[in-house]
């Protein structure tokens, strides 16, 4: 099925640094979400961006949906202990009846040393 | 508790038993999904439904069985379980603008 490109696969940063990964696709999307999973836990949404261009801060969150709506991004800024889990993209397409039905992306583990 | 719950948390069974996993919704969403999270696969969309009593297959359906008889739960059965179906599931409910919500999630273990 229609897959989102999501990247880095992983990363291992130190605290205080600054985190982006993105997620890219060759399908149009409506909506892009990114959701953040803890060991042990469901996906909790952290974005969500409904407009081309559109950018979003949650905190030292900030996301943005591409102009192209191929592609998102997702920035953490000075990272802290509790920011390791996995984070996901997710895009709604755009058109036709997808039912609300979102395409995932891989997820990007990410580790933070003290 | 207002949001979504699903139980149980952790389910250990045999091989060709039938297993339901519950899903409850307290926000009054029309449409609901289930999923698996596998190692390597990510998440998997195997049903979803748009109202009560409206259901339709994802990416993954076969060997999972579900109903919707009242809006705010859905549960999910499997009808024989086999080893491949050994994952966690997750229960997902939709806001009114597209984000979906999820459940914390049941770990299946069949052996």
């Amino acid at each position: 099925g229609q897959q989102l490109n999501q990247s880095p696969q992983s990363m291992f940063i130190q605290e205080g640094e600054d985190v982006s990964m993105n997620c890219t696709s060759s399908s149009i999307f409506n909506t892009w979400l990114w959701y953040k999973q803890d060991p042990g836990e469901g996906p909790v949404l952290l974005i969500a961006l409904y407009k081309a261009g559109e950018l979003t801060s949650n905190g030292r969150l900030t996301a943005q949906f591409g102009i192209t709506r191929k592609d998102s991004f997702l920035n953490i800024s000075a990272s802290i202990p509790s920011d390791v889990g996995i984070y996901f993209c997710a895009g709604q397409l755009a058109g036709g009846t997808s039912y609300g039905k979102l395409t995932f992306g891989q997820g990007t583990i990410l580790t933070v040393h003290p | 508790d207002a949001g979504i719950t699903q139980s149980p948390r952790y389910k250990i069974t045999e091989t060709g038993r039938q297993v339901t996993l519950m899903c409850h919704q307290t926000w009054s969403h029309s449409y609901m999904f289930w999923y698996r999270q596998d190692l390597g696969h990510g998440l998997r969309l195997i049903y979803y439904s748009a109202a009560a009593d409206i259901t339709d297959k994802g990416e993954v359906p076969d060997g999972y069985v579900v109903s919707r008889s009242k809006t705010e739960n859905f549960p999910l059965t499997l009808e024989s379980a086999t080893r491949s179906q050994t994952s966690v599931y997750f229960c997902a409910s939709r806001g009114g603008v597209g984000e979906q919500f999820f459940g914390p999630g049941t770990r299946l273990t069949v052996l």
